[in-house]
């Protein structure tokens, strides 16, 4: 079993469509939380970092569960430039052991 | 600031061969990350350094990747010898707390 654990997808929705991704992590010792975009042939950028007690910046709502050692990512309005892969990434405690989730890809259509 | 720069952008050689893949973090940042990415097995980290010492080189996948920091704004990962299957993009990131911000990476084929 993978240490981050996300659906692959890939999730095919229209736009001003709402879609939700999914991330179990395995280690309860994780501490800090992110989702990372990366477009095609491009380096992963930071999307948003995760709190125990949720947050969201504009269109995007990210949540963590520690009990259930679940992430999750909301977008409303899906975007054409939405279209990209989203990263779930866990760090170890202790320092910086970041570890990347396999990624969702999603496609959004006009 | 110009980001986290890497080179080269593109690499092709044959198996065998020493590659250098080099990185020069932004400025300030105190630790730099190595990592891997394949269609195969994702992105993996391979190694990282803080103040450029190694912390946790668990990711290197055999003693033909080593990486060095020999000062805070310079990296290498090289591989020595070279095979086909370490054919990937390497990326290297940098971050002060707990944004890592990555360069372009480098597009490794390996022949």
């Amino acid at each position: 079993r993978k240490e981050v654990e996300q659906d692959p997808g890939p999730f095919n929705v229209p736009e001003g469509a709402t879609v939700a991704f999914n991330c179990t992590y395995s280690n309860s010792a994780s501490q800090s939380f992110f989702w990372y975009r990366q477009d095609c042939r491009k380096e992963p950028k930071l999307l948003m970092s995760v709190y125990s007690s949720g947050n969201e910046d504009g269109r995007f709502t990210a949540q963590l569960n520690r009990a259930s050692q679940y992430i999750s990512l909301l977008i409303r309005d899906s975007k054409l430039s939405d279209s990209a892969t989203y990263l779930c990434v866990v760090n170890r405690g202790g320092g910086f052991k970041t570890i990347f989730g396999a990624g969702t890809r999603l496609f959004v259509k006009a | 600031d110009a980001g986290v720069i890497q080179s080269p952008r593109h690499e092709v050689t044959e198996m065998g061969q020493e590659v250098t893949l080099r990185c020069k973090p932004i400025s300030g940042h105190d630790y730099l990350f190595w990592y891997r990415q394949t269609m195969m097995r994702g992105l993996e980290l391979l190694i990282y350094f803080n103040n450029n010492v190694p912390i946790d080189d668990s990711g290197m996948p055999e003693d033909r990747f080593s990486a060095k920091m020999p000062n805070a704004s310079f990296s290498t990962l090289k591989i020595q010898p070279s095979e086909p299957r370490d054919s990937a993009v390497y990326f290297c990131a940098s971050s002060t707390i707990d944004e890592q911000y990555f360069g372009p990476g480098t597009r490794l084929t390996v022949t």
